[in-house]
């Protein structure tokens, strides 16, 4: 299965600032997934992002798509407190039957 | 309202006492998986179910046990635990595979002595 991988590990910044993530893949997708997860809770899908879209939008949220250096990023803007939470990638090839998740990006938004 | 449920929530056993995790989904889903969660380690799947009946490895299936007899339950299985199995657990379920938006239960947290 395919994994990708977060960067950065862990990031803060104060409320009212954008919080850009980053994440990289290995191998060809059919689509790129990013979640959210509060502290010890269960995952929150946010965003689906397929191979032919190289940008897609959810409300403050703004991720692009770059197959040719496979790689995605996550863009929360006017970050919030309630934004504090891990966030994680998850590409999909074709054929898969497995999600495979990074360790996350860890996002600290202080008040 | 749309969920997946995983009970007990919280579990405190000792080492060689077989135990259950139930997960169940009350979307129709054909897609369902577990997965731990380790600190520094990531989400790891353990095993995932196309549909009933069908079930395969995931990355971490060593100790566990799954099966999917019913479309809405997928219940998670150590026969024998041990403290390396001590971990955070979630179940997902999806309309159909890895393509579609995973539903994530609220989590086990399992402590095994």
């Amino acid at each position: 299965s395919q994994q990708g991988e977060e960067d950065p590990q862990a990031l803060s910044i104060q409320e009212g600032e954008n919080a850009t993530m980053n994440c990289s893949y290995k191998t060809s997708i059919n689509n790129l997934q990013w979640y959210r997860q509060n502290s010890g809770r269960g995952l929150v899908h946010l965003i689906l992002i397929r191979s032919n879209e190289r940008e897609k939008h959810s409300g403050r949220l703004r991720v692009t798509l770059d197959t040719s250096k496979k790689s995605s990023s996550l863009l929360i803007t006017a970050s919030r407190a309630a934004d504090t939470a891990s966030y994680f990638c998850a590409p999909s090839g074709a054929g898969s039957y497995q999600l495979t998740f990074g360790k996350g990006t860890k996002l600290s938004v202080i008040p | 309202e749309a969920q997946v449920t995983q009970n007990p929530r919280y579990l405190i056993t000792v080492t060689g006492k077989k135990l259950t995790v139930t997960c169940s989904q009350n979307m129709n889903h054909e897609y369902m998986s577990w997965y731990r969660q380790d600190p520094g380690l990531g989400l790891r799947q353990i095993y995932y179910s196309m549909n009933v009946e069908v079930t395969d490895k995931g990355d971490v299936p060593e100790g566990y046990k799954v099966s999917r007899k019913e479309k809405r339950n997928f219940p998670l299985i150590l026969e024998s635990p041990s403290p390396n199995q001590t971990s955070l657990y979630f179940c997902a379920s999806s309309f159909s595979g890895v393509y579609n938006e995973q539903f994530f239960g609220p989590g086990t947290r399992l402590t095994v002595l």
